[in-house]
């Protein structure tokens, strides 16, 4: 089945931009029934949408971040990225990709495992 | 955008009902049917348990279900077991293509 799986590197320091990576596997990327989004959690917190892109490469973006945000899409590689810039402490967090049905529904309905991204000098 | 507004815990013994609820604006939660709720267990993943406000995936128990009353949505589940021990989260459409995430609830079997 559609599997979902986050990559990239799990330190960053001050100021830098943060890449990640979600790789899906067992099904394509290019459906037209999904979006692909990333969604965040601190360490004892709450979960924060950061953004959704489709294959097509339309992407939305939470306000609040929308400033330091990319997110691309490889349909070759059936991969989707995140960057976000400029990261201090509080982007501290277990980054999660997830599958997104829209189309009127709008909810994840797959997530990966997530992976801890640390900011820290 | 801020986050909506869910109890921090609630709590319950084994066979009992409890209810969560879930409460926005007229910008998000009272303005769409498309409310869904996550559990998360420690250490895992968010899984979909209810979508669009009282619709369940295939494999999620009957025990689950959700409503909506103006901006606050709920999710109740019933016949609590152990295995429901878990933090729960609701996410709402909010307009223009954005979502917006709970605050999150951790439920205790007592």
């Amino acid at each position: 089945q559609l599997q979902l799986q986050e990559s990239g590197p799990g330190l960053v320091k001050p100021s830098e931009t943060l890449s990640l990576t979600c790789t899906v596997s067992g099904g394509s990327i290019s459906s037209s029934s999904y979006y692909w989004g990333w969604i965040r959690q601190p360490p004892g917190k709450g979960l924060e949408w950061i953004g959704s892109i489709y294959y097509s490469g339309s992407t939305y973006y939470n306000p609040s971040l929308k400033s330091r945000v990319t997110i691309s899409v490889d349909t070759s590689k059936n991969q989707f990225s995140l960057k976000l810039s400029s990261v201090t402490a509080a982007d501290t967090a277990v980054y999660y990709c997830a599958r997104q049905l829209w189309r009127g529904n709008w909810y994840f309905d797959l997530w990966g495992r997530g992976t801890l991204v640390t900011v820290s000098s | 955008q801020s986050a909506l507004t869910q109890p921090a815990s609630v709590s319950g013994s084994p066979g009992q009902s409890i209810t969560i609820s879930c409460t926005g604006t007229s910008s998000d939660v009272g303005s769409y049917n498309l409310v869904s709720w996550y559990q998360q267990h420690p250490g895992k993943a968010p899984k979909l348990m209810i979508y669009e406000g009282s619709k369940r995936p295939s494999g999620v128990s009957n025990r689950f279900s959700g409503s909506k009353s103006g901006n606050t949505a709920s999710l109740t589940i019933s016949g609590l077991q152990a295995e429901d021990e878990a933090d729960y989260y609701c996410c709402s459409y909010a307009g223009s293509s954005t979502f917006v995430f709970g605050t999150g609830t951790k439920v205790t079997v007592l």
